[in-house]
């Protein structure tokens, strides 16, 4: 069974530094791997998506890589800003078995303070 | 863009009502999924649907049942609403295409109370 996992869970830093998110998943038999922002008390909202062909996508400040032999994606925020706050969760969708039911990660908590 | 809408954002209703959830996606998804989020649970699976009038259970079905007559609307259902209810409630649908460059999409989210 597929497991997800983020780390760290929580993350507070000050403005103007570059972070980096990770997520790192067991089974590397993924048609795709995507973040997305969660703002409190609203959904969720898609970041980068990168197919399994791909090693990186970028989106403005945002950067997400993919190692999909060693289970492993990041995700790079330069020059972070308040903005930034909120929870960044990763999901994978399987490619195996015929099933669409994608596993996410618990979550990083992002907190940057001006 | 790709839009998913749930119908409500808050919703208090009281226990032992029958309590709809409703998710409209606009992008021609086969799948749609509903979700419920609760602090340190993480995103559960409740319902899944590959297509209309098709439904798989998720990972917490018990006290839910979903409808979906057509391609575009997913349901959710609270056939008798109880206070362990009480979550946010999150609709997503997705291609079953894997050359997609959409994943998942989410609407908004319902938080749902129930007294």
């Amino acid at each position: 069974k597929q497991e997800v996992t983020q780390i760290p869970a929580a993350l507070s830093v000050p403005e103007g530094e570059n972070l980096v998110l990770n997520c790192s998943f067991t089974d590397s038999a993924i048609y795709n791997l995507q973040w997305f922002r969660q703002d409190p008390g609203k959904g969720l909202t898609s970041l980068l998506l990168i197919q399994s062909s791909q090693r990186e996508q970028t989106s403005g400040r945002l950067n997400a890589s993919l190692d999909k032999s060693s289970g492993r994606s990041t995700l790079y925020i330069a020059a972070s800003q308040p903005g930034d706050s909120a929870t960044y969760l990763c999901a994978v969708r399987p490619a195996s078995g015929g099933s669409y039911i994608p596993t996410f990660g618990r979550g990083t908590s992002l907190i940057v303070h001006p | 863009d790709v839009k998913v809408t749930q119908s409500s954002r808050y919703l208090v209703k009281r226990t032992g009502e029958k309590v709809f959830l409703e998710c409209v996606q606009d992008m021609d998804h086969e799948n749609m999924f509903w979700y419920r989020q609760d602090p340190g649970l993480g995103l559960r699976l409740i319902y899944f649907s590959y297509d209309v009038k098709m439904k798989e259970k998720g990972d917490i079905p018990e006290g839910y049942s979903v409808s979906r007559e057509k391609k575009e609307r997913f349901s959710l259902i609270l056939e008798s609403a109880s206070t362990n209810q009480t979550s946010m409630y999150l609709c997503a649908s997705s291609s079953r295409g894997i050359t997609s460059n959409y994943g998942y999409t989410f609407g908004s989210g319902t938080r749902l109370t129930v007294v």
